[in-house]
C-alpha cells in the first residue's frame, strides 16, 4: 500500500509568519492529495486538497504544491494566526494519512 | 445537506468486555464509509473501509471488526477488549475514492 511521510512532527512560529509542512509518498499511482486540521478534541476537517494534474493551488492565506516526479506535496500557511493551531495532517490515495504535524502559532 | 452521527462521544469501558460503535450518514446514498483509530499524539490508522452494504475491507489484523447493515449504516464491534484498543475512533465518509472525507466527531474509548 501506500507508505505517507510527513515532517515537522512539531512547528512553532511568530503570528505573522508562514509555515510549510511537508509530505512525501511511495505509489506513484496516487493522484489525489488533501490536508486535514485538526483541533484540539475536535474532527479532522478538509482545508484544501490537490490532484495531480495540478502543481500548486491556493486559497487565501492556504496553498499547497505538488511535485508528482518527485512524489512529494507542501502546505503553505502565510501570515499566521493564532487560530491556526492545531494539527495538520496529509494524505495520500484513498486513505493514507501522515503522522501529523501539530503547529503552534505564537502571539 | 449531509450529515455523519457517531455515537458515544465517550466510552470506558473494561478489559475483556465487548464493544459496538455506529456510525450513520444522512442526506446522500452510497457512501464509502472508513473507521479509523487515533491514538494519542499520532496520526489516523485506517480500520475498516467500505464500499456498499457488506462490503468490508479491512486494512490492519486484529481484534476488531465491521458490519454495514444498511447503506449509510456502518459499526465496529469486538467480542472482548484489549488494552491496546484504547483510543480515538472516527468514522468517515466520502462520495467515492480519490474525494474528500467528511469525519464524525469521534469516540473516545478508554479500557480499564
Amino acid at each position: 500500500g501506500e507508505n505517507v511521510e510527513q515532517h515537522p512532527s512539531t512547528l512553532s512560529v511568530q503570528e505573522g509568519d508562514s509555515a510549510v509542512i511537508k509530505c512525501t509518498y511511495s505509489d506513484s499511482a496516487s493522484n489525489y492529495f488533501p490536508w486535514y486540521k485538526q483541533e484540539l478534541g475536535k474532527r479532522p476537517q478538509l482545508i484544501i486538497d490537490i490532484r495531480s494534474n495540478v502543481g500548486e493551488k491556493k486559497d487565501q492565506r492556504i496553498a499547497v504544491t505538488l511535485n508528482k516526479t518527485a512524489k512529494h506535496f507542501s502546505l503553505h500557511i502565510t501570515e499566521t494566526q493564532p487560530e491556526d493551531s492545531a494539527v495538520y495532517f496529509c494524505a495520500a490515495g484513498k486513505f493514507y494519512f501522515g503522522s501529523g504535524t501539530k503547529l503552534n502559532v505564537k502571539p | 445537506s449531509q450529515t455523519i452521527h457517531q455515537w458515544p462521544a465517550t466510552l470506558v469501558q473494561p478489559v475483556g468486555s465487548p464493544l459496538s460503535l455506529e456510525c450513520t450518514v444522512e442526506g446522500t446514498s452510497n457512501p464509502n464509509l472508513y473507521w479509523y483509530r487515533q491514538a494519542a499524539g499520532r496520526g489516523l490508522q485506517l480500520l475498516f473501509y467500505s464500499v456498499g452494504i457488506g462490503q468490508i475491507s479491512s486494512e490492519v489484523p486484529q481484534n476488531l471488526s465491521a458490519s454495514r447493515p444498511q447503506d449509510r449504516q456502518f459499526i465496529l464491534s469486538s467480542k472482548k477488549l484489549l488494552l491496546s484498543d484504547s483510543g480515538f475512533y472516527l468514522c468517515a465518509w466520502s462520495v467515492q475514492d480519490d474525494q474528500p472525507q467528511h469525519f464524525g466527531d469521534g469516540t473516545r474509548l478508554s479500557i480499564l
